[in-house]
């Protein structure tokens, strides 16, 4: 069975803390790729990155990071000195062979000034 | 990028009406999917294509029906519109096993 899971539903935080959104996945699959996206509140959904199931490298985008543990089936999203214009919806989605695209259910990110 | 046009953005009709959501993209993407979203919340698939003449139902049960005559159309019909189908609709592309690409989508209200 494929899975996302996005366990936080809602984070608030405080402007310039740093936060981290969990994605927790399932799937059989040995090929397969990870995304997170992003939807403001204008509703369009933006990528933001993408992970193969053989690359467990972390990545660093300025003050986005994503930490990649194939043992633990994780794929964790971490802002640095979170700004307003971070809140948004967060999805975690998992790409398989079967070429569909799951998203988990989302977490709501509130970024208070 | 893709390029991805959905129309309408907005949509507001009566019960029992027939509609047909656009969904065109530029990209030349093989695989095109559909969403149904409701605000801030999760993403159901409801139908997704490999290509020009495979449609496949998604995860979650949908009244609506789907074609893929040509590559860069995708259009989703309801035969006979009622308010549960009121949702946002979104279209997405893909080429392989990259990330997928998403339109505006459509909000759509049955009254």
């Amino acid at each position: 069975a494929q899975k996302v899971t996005q366990a936080q539903t809602e984070i608030s935080v405080v402007e310039k803390e740093d936060v981290t959104l969990d994605c927790v996945y399932e799937t059989r699959d040995t090929t397969y790729y990870l995304f997170w996206y992003k939807q403001p509140p204008s509703g369009e959904l933006v990528f933001l990155i993408r992970r193969n199931s053989f690359d467990e490298q972390n990545e660093i985008s300025g003050r986005y990071s994503w930490n990649f543990q194939k043992s633990t089936s994780s794929f964790n999203f971490t802002i640095t000195a979170s700004q307003v214009v971070d809140s948004a919806v967060y999805f975690c989605a998992l790409g398989t062979s079967y070429d569909k695209v799951i998203f988990g259910p989302g977490t709501s990110l509130s970024v208070i000034p | 990028e893709a390029d991805i046009y959905q129309t309408p953005r907005y949509l507001v009709i009566g019960t029992g009406k027939k509609i047909t959501l656009e969904c065109s993209q530029t990209m030349g993407h093989d695989k095109m999917y559909w969403y149904q979203q409701d605000p801030g919340m999760e993403l159901h698939l409801i139908h997704y294509s490999y290509g020009v003449n495979s449609t496949e139902k998604g995860d979650l049960s949908s009244e609506s029906t789907v074609s893929r005559i040509r590559t860069e159309h995708f259009p989703l019909t309801l035969e006979s519109a009622r308010p549960s189908h009121t949702s946002q609709y979104l279209c997405a592309t893909r080429q392989g096993l990259n990330e997928a690409f998403f339109g505006q989508g459509t909000r759509l209200t049955v009254v």
